[in-house]
């Protein structure tokens, strides 16, 4: 069974430029999560899907990030325009389905982004 | 106060050295995990716990509900066992998952 795909692996900008991230989750998981991690902490979850629906993204800083799951199958995540405190690896996790925390979170490789 | 804190922040061992890292928490609970983050980023789920004890090869987690704490013992550590290990549990009124920190942990041959 293939993992959590993420790309790029690795991004540099400059700040108040755009990037964007991509996610493939396991093939069939229904729940899809994207994770801040800064160094030196644990990850922040920004944005929480539901097959193509948001569960929860109290925590997504609207003003800057935006996230969609179209077709409730890959995802992609923007920020724009950068600022340096985004600096940090970007992480996708999946689960099959969400049932509270009794579900086991697979993670992608993670994308660490620059922001010079 | 952070919700869910660990200690030590940074350990290093030497190899066979039996390993324990903490986590305590302040929210209420359903599930807590434990997670290993190795350099370059990728992390695998080692154990899922909402009672007792968990036994997994050499390593071994044990939460008590009640004094809000759990520990990851490491039996006979290796060089290969370096990693971040993170503590993360599921926040029954925020319906969302809270992570620790992590304690960075080094074993040397």
């Amino acid at each position: 069974e293939a993992g959590v795909a993420q790309s790029p692996r690795y991004k540099i900008i400059e700040k108040r430029q755009s990037v964007a991230f991509w996610c493939n989750p396991i093939s069939g998981h229904a729940t899809l999560y994207w994770y801040q991690q800064i160094l030196g902490q644990g990850p922040k979850l920004l944005i929480q899907f539901q097959n193509n629906g948001v569960v929860d993204d109290s925590q997504l800083p609207k003003d800057r990030f935006s996230a969609e799951r179209l077709k409730g199958v890959d995802s992609t995540l923007k920020i724009q325009p950068a600022k340096l405190e985004d600096s940090a690896v970007y992480l996708c996790a999946s689960s099959a389905r969400f049932s509270g925390g009794n579900n086991e979170q697979f993670f992608g490789p993670g994308t660490r982004l620059t922001v010079l | 106060k952070n919700e869910v804190e660990q200690s030590p922040q940074n350990l290093t061992a030497q190899e066979g050295e039996f390993i324990t890292i903490n986590c305590s928490y302040s929210v209420g609970i359903s599930a807590l995990h434990w997670l290993q983050q190795h350099p370059g980023g990728g992390i695998v789920s080692l154990f899922m716990l909402s009672s007792g004890k968990k036994k997994h090869g050499r390593l071994i987690a044990t939460i008590n509900i009640q004094e809000k704490h759990s520990s990851l013992h490491i039996t006979a550590s290796h060089p290969r066992d370096s990693a971040v290990y993170i503590c993360a549990v599921w926040d029954n009124y925020g319906q969302n998952f809270v992570f620790g920190p992590g304690t960075r942990l080094s074993v040397l041959p």
